[in-house]
């Protein structure tokens, strides 16, 4: 089965400054989407930024950036210019054949 | 245009009584899923439907039942409230289906369910 792993419970960034927060899965599949979703205190859960597996570009929106490493199953997301709004939950998250996959979440604090 | 409309948002229920959580999405989307999202954990599936009349079992199902009457509504009903049952509920829908497309899932705003 397809797992996610978010090894970091928590982050904290400086306003202004740049974060990473990691992801990596496992999976046999050699076809699937990666994703990020921000959670804010709201619940509402956002589509940040997401991959094609089969894309070797990093996908990229705005301040969002991502580093996907297929062969080290690896997915980080990094946030240039943090801004006091980017505080939330954020989730990683897997789909393949089925349904989606997510992390445990990683809480990230914006000091300002 | 609403996208994913959860009731109610918040409730709280004594053990043993029953409830639906409601779904309605006016995106015409034909894949819906429910899932819950414990503290600390991420989301995990508990039912999904790939259009009306169609649902099946996700990760975690049991104590959950699910029904797909029209493309728009997926409510999930809880018949015998537990503890174990306390957690948010986010209800999804998708233009696309499983492993087709990078299309993302439509979040309504969840429903943090409390058993005592």
């Amino acid at each position: 089965a397809q797992t996610v792993t978010q090894s970091q419970p928590e982050m904290s960034v400086q306003e202004a400054e740049t974060v990473t927060l990691s992801c990596t899965y496992d999976t046999s599949e050699s076809d699937y989407y990666l994703f990020w979703y921000k959670q804010p205190p709201s619940r509402q859960m956002i589509l940040v930024i997401r991959q094609e597996a089969y894309k070797q570009q990093n996908a990229t929106e705005n301040r969002f950036s991502v580093n996907f490493q297929k062969a080290a199953k690896s997915f980080s997301l990094k946030i240039s210019d943090s801004q006091l709004g980017d505080a939330a939950m954020y989730f990683c998250a897997y789909r393949s054949a089925g349904d989606m996959r997510f992390g445990a979440g990683t809480r990230l604090t914006v000091k300002p | 245009n609403a996208g994913v409309t959860q009731t109610p948002k918040f409730r709280i229920l004594k053990i043993g009584q029953s409830m639906t959580l409601q779904c309605t999405q006016d995106m015409n989307h034909n894949y819906m899923y429910w899932y819950r999202q414990d503290p600390g954990m991420g989301l995990k599936l508990i039912y999904y439907s790939v259009g009306a009349g169609i649902t099946d079992k996700g990760e975690v199902p049991n104590g959950y039942n699910v029904s797909r009457s029209t493309t728009e509504d997926f409510p999930l009903r809880l018949e015998l409230a537990a503890p174990s049952q306390t957690s948010v509920y986010f209800c999804a829908s998708s233009w696309v289906p499983p492993g087709r497309g990078a299309d993302g899932y439509t979040f309504g705003s969840g429903t943090r369910l409390t058993v005592v």
